[in-house]
């Protein structure tokens, strides 16, 4: 995607383990919005933030998810004690004003595929 | 937010066009057509959007029917690189914040030789 870089690309854990996923945007993009795509699904809302204020975290699956955007650029997804339902490829997406309006759109990352085993 | 209805899965043959139909018959007056694509282990791309008229841009044409109930992604010429699972998103035009994207699970494109 135009701007947007994911890291890490493969991430392997063991069950019960932390992850941190880190979305880095070019700069200038004030939306962003982390998605998880289970296989054979379409990308599913997780959260977003304007700069770096979460104003929108009702897609997070559980508590043990959390995300964070503390200088309104660079946003990591953290899980805590991951599970084997946890397995997915986790995508950032970033736009570059307030998405209040649709013709906004939105540019993808290539996604950080996670396997929790 | 409008559901979106498409096939699981077409063909198209290199060269010629791609029609790939979405059905969203609950679609309000204030609500886009957006259409994305995902090629393999690559996340989504955006294609083209539109609202009531038919849009054309160097990827794609998007035909919305006068009653919007239904919308066609037109690849003119498919190649091969257009192999890709194509998701139609009905999206809210303002919201009181973000607009997130719902996806659903999209028409996978196979272009064949």
């Amino acid at each position: 995607g135009a701007g947007v870089s994911q890291s890490p690309r493969y991430k392997v854990a063991k069950r019960g383990q932390d992850v941190a996923l880190r979305c880095d945007p070019i700069s200038g993009h004030v939306s962003l919005f982390w998605y998880q795509q289970a296989l054979g699904q379409g990308p599913e809302f997780l959260t977003y933030f304007q700069n770096e204020a979460q104003l929108d975290k009702s897609g997070l699956p559980s508590d043990r998810f959390f995300a964070e955007r503390p200088e309104g650029s660079v946003s990591t997804l953290k899980i805590q004690r991951t599970q084997q339902e946890d397995s997915a490829v986790y995508l950032c997406a970033i736009s570059k004003g307030v998405t209040s309006d649709a013709q906004e759109t939105q540019y993808f990352g290539p996604g950080t595929r996670l396997l929790v085993l | 937010d409008a559901k979106t209805t498409q096939p699981p899965s077409m063909d198209c043959a290199e060269g010629r066009a791609a029609n790939l139909p979405c059905n969203h018959s609950t679609i309000s007056g204030n609500e886009y057509v957006y259409w994305y694509r995902q090629i393999h282990s690559q996340g989504p791309q955006y294609i083209i959007h539109g609202l009531k008229n038919n849009e054309t841009n160097e990827m794609a044409s998007l035909i919305i029917t006068e009653d919007r109930k239904s919308s066609t992604l037109i690849l003119p010429h498919a190649t091969l690189r257009d192999t890709a699972v194509y998701y139609c998103i009905v999206r809210p035009r303002f919201t009181g914040t973000a607009s997130k994207l719902t996806f659903g699970t999209g028409t996978r494109l196979q272009v064949t030789l």
